[in-house]
């Protein structure tokens, strides 16, 4: 079974700064997302990576395959970033285990004014 | 835009009664799928879908069953419910998982569940 884990756990920053969240898993991967989860309970899919490097707006989210490892990161940030971020991996596998996505705990993140 | 509804925001039901919670998408997609999310836990898969009348058991699929009689409706009963189900659970779908780009899924708002 794929581990994935999140750090920090907790994230303050102040308006403007640039934030960087990790994600490293235990097993090799088809495929690697990164969620947003607002207030409230509704998660939006931002990126599914499987290689290299994805950008859209102010985020960008990177995967290093043979470390295991992936980034996300935020510039500019702003108080409506404030939000968790979820990072979850679909393992390489056969049959029916290759649909189930993995989730990370999440990164709780709060941008200041 | 893809719209996944579920039929409650907020519900509070008593222990031992049996609990629907349904789940709508209407962009046509195969795969469905229901989750749980609790604080410390993250979210784990209780039931997935990937055709009508087709579902597999996710990771904790005790005390829950599903339904899934048309393509867009997929709905998670608890048939005895007990106050450790007690949670967020969310649904969410996705197009297909034969070509990588269309394997995002797509969530729903989440129905917050307090069995007393």
């Amino acid at each position: 079974k794929n581990e994935v884990e999140q750090s920090p756990q907790n994230l303050t920053a102040q308006e403007g700064e640039f934030i960087t969240i990790n994600c490293s898993y235990s097993v090799g991967i088809s495929a690697l997302h990164w969620l947003q989860q607002h207030p409230g309970g509704g998660i939006v899919s931002l990126f599914m990576l499987s290689s290299g490097k994805k950008k859209h707006g102010r985020l960008i989210a990177t995967i290093n395959i043979q470390e295991k490892h992936s980034s996300l990161h935020i510039t500019a940030s702003h108080p409506r970033d404030s939000a968790v971020y979820i990072c979850a991996v679909r393992s390489r596998g056969s049959g029916g285990s290759n649909y189930k996505l993995t989730f990370g705990k999440g990164t709780l993140l709060t941008v200041n004014p | 835009d893809v719209k996944v509804t579920q039929s409650s925001r907020y519900l509070v039901k008593r222990t031992g009664e049996k609990v629907f919670l349904e789940c709508v998408q209407d962009m046509d997609h195969e795969n469905m799928f229901w989750y749980r999310q609790d604080p410390g836990l993250g979210l784990r898969l209780i039931y997935f879908s990937y055709d009508v009348k087709m579902k597999e058991k996710g990771d904790i699929p005790e005390g829950y069953s599903v339904s899934r009689e048309k393509k867009e409706r997929f709905s998670l009963i608890l048939e005895s419910a007990s106050t450790n189900q007690t949670s967020m659970y969310l649904c969410a779908s996705s197009l297909s998982f034969l070509r990588r780009e269309k394997e995002t899924q797509y969530f729903g708002p989440g129905t917050r569940l307090l069995v007393l």
